[in-house]
């Protein structure tokens, strides 16, 4: 199975901050990542889909990049309403396997 | 709206089964795979498998092959998602999502509001 391990784990930043998420699969995946968010109580939320393409609605303060077995997420200018939990999702291998998630905070 | 709708909360014991149901709308129901998704308390996402609504075909999470089936209606656009044996370790939310498949673009881009399933004795 893929294993997908993201960091870190959870992180504070300041509003307007530029942050960045990574995620390393265990294998060559390819561009076949996702990125979703989920906020408390709520269903995860699809971002980014292969990598790096913007889902439709979502703001392009959201960037996602790489490919092969190391991946970046980013968040361009953190707002309040960013404040969530991130995931990593990969899909080139059966199991479908997600990251662990990293939990984002306002310092 | 597209949507996803699934059935309410359940409190069950430990051997018992249970099952959680998924509707669609908002789209065409065949026309995309559902995937099955579980959050336990406070902890991160885990895949459980998928069904094609249309053809009935499923590929399981070999951690729960043998205790899960997933079994779509397509008369009442409905797709279910049944586990036995429950455990105290199958306390979760469960979650259907919609694959969309995009070129080489495969995510869960609609999911449902989640079923809290609570085993205790």
């Amino acid at each position: 199975d893929i294993q997908m391990t993201q960091s870190p784990s959870s992180l504070s930043a300041s509003v307007g901050d530029r942050v960045t998420i990574t995620c390393q699969a265990s294998e060559d995946i390819s561009k076949y990542l996702n990125w979703y968010q989920q906020k408390p109580g709520k269903a995860p939320k699809l971002l980014i889909h292969a990598a790096s393409n913007l889902e439709s609605g979502v703001p392009p303060k959201f960037i996602g990049s790489g490919s092969g077995t190391h991946f970046t997420f980013t968040i361009t200018s953190l707002q309040p309403e960013d404040i969530a939990t991130y995931y990593c999702q990969q899909y080139d291998h059966y199991p479908r396997s997600f990251g662990q998630g990293t939990k984002l905070e306002i310092k | 709206q597209v949507q996803l709708v699934q059935s309410g909360a359940e409190l069950k014991k430990p051997g018992a089964s249970v099952k959680v149901s998924c509707k669609p709308s908002g789209y065409t129901f065949i026309h995309y795979d559902v995937n099955w998704v579980r959050q336990a308390p406070g902890q991160g996402l885990e895949w459980m498998g998928w069904i094609n609504p249309n053809t009935g075909k499923t590929r399981y999470g070999q951690k729960f092959q043998g205790r899960v089936t997933f079994t779509s209606n397509t008369s009442a656009t409905t797709v279910y998602m049944e586990l036995s044996s429950l455990k105290d370790e199958d306390t979760a939310v469960y979650y259907c999502a919609r694959d969309m498949v995009r070129g080489v673009s495969s995510a869960f881009d609609v999911w449902g509001q989640g079923t809290l399933i609570t085993v205790s004795p």
